[in-house]
């Protein structure tokens, strides 16, 4: 079945840093989704983004769908940013969400 | 803008009971899913319902799981005797159609087995 993996696993950075996590697919994906999850758990959607780019405030992703990767941007970190960003596509045959092991990031003030 | 609701937000239960989670997912969503996270692990799919019925299911859904859409807006997780290993945090999904539009999570269940 399709394999999502993420980089890095782990991510420190200062107040005010920018950061690229990544997310590789082993096989085309026709959507894909990137999450924030919070210290209290909840999964907040941060963007659909089967092809393209899209932004959001601080945040924005890409996608090459051709090359089997995502890419999500965040510039001026705060600690509020703080906690595991996953990304998430279907299998082409049931649309489950596949999901990767995630990134934790933590922001140090 | 529309949500999926979920409750309770937290639940304790002895091992070998059952228990029920709830979902309300957005109301005109037509496909529905469950997930689940073990602590500190990746999110792994465990069911999807389409039209009354279930459409797939994980080596993880086992006899002791079921789903039920008993009315027009509820959409229910029973685990019928819960094991240790059930605990999780249990989020529900949905979605208007199953490609090319985005799934919706609720912010999840935190299921603690005693």
């Amino acid at each position: 079945g399709i394999q999502v993996e993420q980089s890095p696993p782990d991510l420190i950075l200062q107040e005010g840093a920018n950061s690229t996590l990544r997310c590789n697919f082993s096989d085309s994906v026709n959507n894909l989704q990137w999450f924030h999850q919070n210290p209290w758990g909840q999964l907040i959607n941060l963007f659909y983004i089967p092809s393209g780019t899209k932004q959001n405030g601080r945040l924005s992703a890409t996608t090459v769908a051709t090359e089997r990767y995502s890419l999500l941007y965040i510039s001026s970190s705060q600690t509020t940013d703080s906690g595991v960003y996953f990304c998430a596509g279907p299998m082409d045959s049931n649309y489950q969400l596949i999901w990767g092991a995630g990134t934790k990031l933590i922001i140090k003030p | 803008e529309p949500e999926v609701t979920q409750t309770p937000s937290h639940q304790v239960t002895q091992m070998g009971q059952e228990v029920i989670l709830r979902c309300v997912p957005i109301s005109n969503h037509l496909y529905f899913y469950w997930y689940r996270q073990i602590l500190g692990q990746k999110v792994e799919f465990l069911v999807s319902f389409y039209n009354n019925e279930i459409s797939e299911k994980s080596e993880i859904f086992d006899d002791q799981f079921s789903v039920e859409r008993p009315d027009g807006s509820n959409f229910t997780l029973k685990i019928r005797s819960t094991k240790l290993e059930d605990s999780a945090m249990y989020f529900c999904a949905s979605g208007i159609e199953r490609a090319l539009q985005p799934q919706h999570f609720g912010d999840g269940t935190r299921l603690s087995i005693l």
